[in-house]
């Protein structure tokens, strides 16, 4: 089936050592999204790309990065994590105006 | 203001009756607007999407949006205790930019 995939489901990760996850697709959809859900909060839309035009949100911090080096795989990657960066971290692609397709989802501990 | 705007409830709601969840938002030229479900530690899932003015009906749930108040809502009919769960609406700003609101956590009571 075609779907999204995250990858690690749990990670956990020490203060300040870098950490990346990572996001494939089958669905060759050309936009994919970044977000990060803090509990009892919304989705707060990180950054997403559009083919190969990165779109960052005026307040994502710069020690979050992202690359996508083809259409199929996108990495979120923080560079110095700090304890409140601990969030569930959300993958979703589109085509058009279609709706999002959501990965299961990174929980990211920070200790 | 913000983006996207929701009550954040808690909505209580008896088992059988029917949810009203409510959604404004602040970009005029929006053009896409999404209800997703949320269980606590899962993903968003897909309820319902609509692109024109008016109502959409899908089984027990209708979409309404009217773009002239900037106004989409959720009706939920004959509410069940498994429809308990955070509603999300996402609306598209811009190109592709999708947004959501805060979340509306909805409790059916039986």
């Amino acid at each position: 089936d075609a779907m999204v995939i995250q990858n690690p489901r749990y990670q956990v990760t020490q203060f300040g050592k870098p950490v990346t996850l990572s996001c494939s697709q089958t669905l060759n959809h050309n936009v994919m999204y970044w977000y990060q859900q803090k509990s009892s909060q919304a989705p707060k839309l990180l950054f997403h790309y559009y083919d190969k035009d990165f779109n960052n949100e005026a307040d994502t911090p710069d020690n979050f990065q992202s690359r996508r080096p083809n259409t199929s795989f996108c990495f979120l990657d923080i560079r110095s994590p700090g304890l409140g960066d601990a969030a569930m971290y959300l993958c979703a692609t589109r085509r058009g105006n279609s709706p999002l397709h959501f990965g299961n989802g990174t929980r990211l501990t920070v200790t | 203001q913000k983006e996207v705007e929701q009550n954040s409830g808690p909505l209580s709601v008896p088992e059988g009756a029917i949810a009203s969840l409510n959604c404004t938002y602040s970009d005029q030229g929006s053009q896409s607007f999404f209800w997703y479900r949320q269980y606590s530690g899962k993903s968003p899932e897909l309820i319902m999407f609509i692109y024109s003015n008016g109502d959409k009906e899908d089984g027990r749930f209708t979409a309404q949006l009217n773009k002239a108040s900037q106004y989409v809502s959720l009706l939920i009919r004959d509410s069940q205790p498994s429809d308990s769960a955070t509603y999300l609406c996402a609306v598209t700003l811009g190109a592709q930019k999708l947004v959501f609101g805060q979340g509306t956590r909805l409790t059916i009571n039986p």
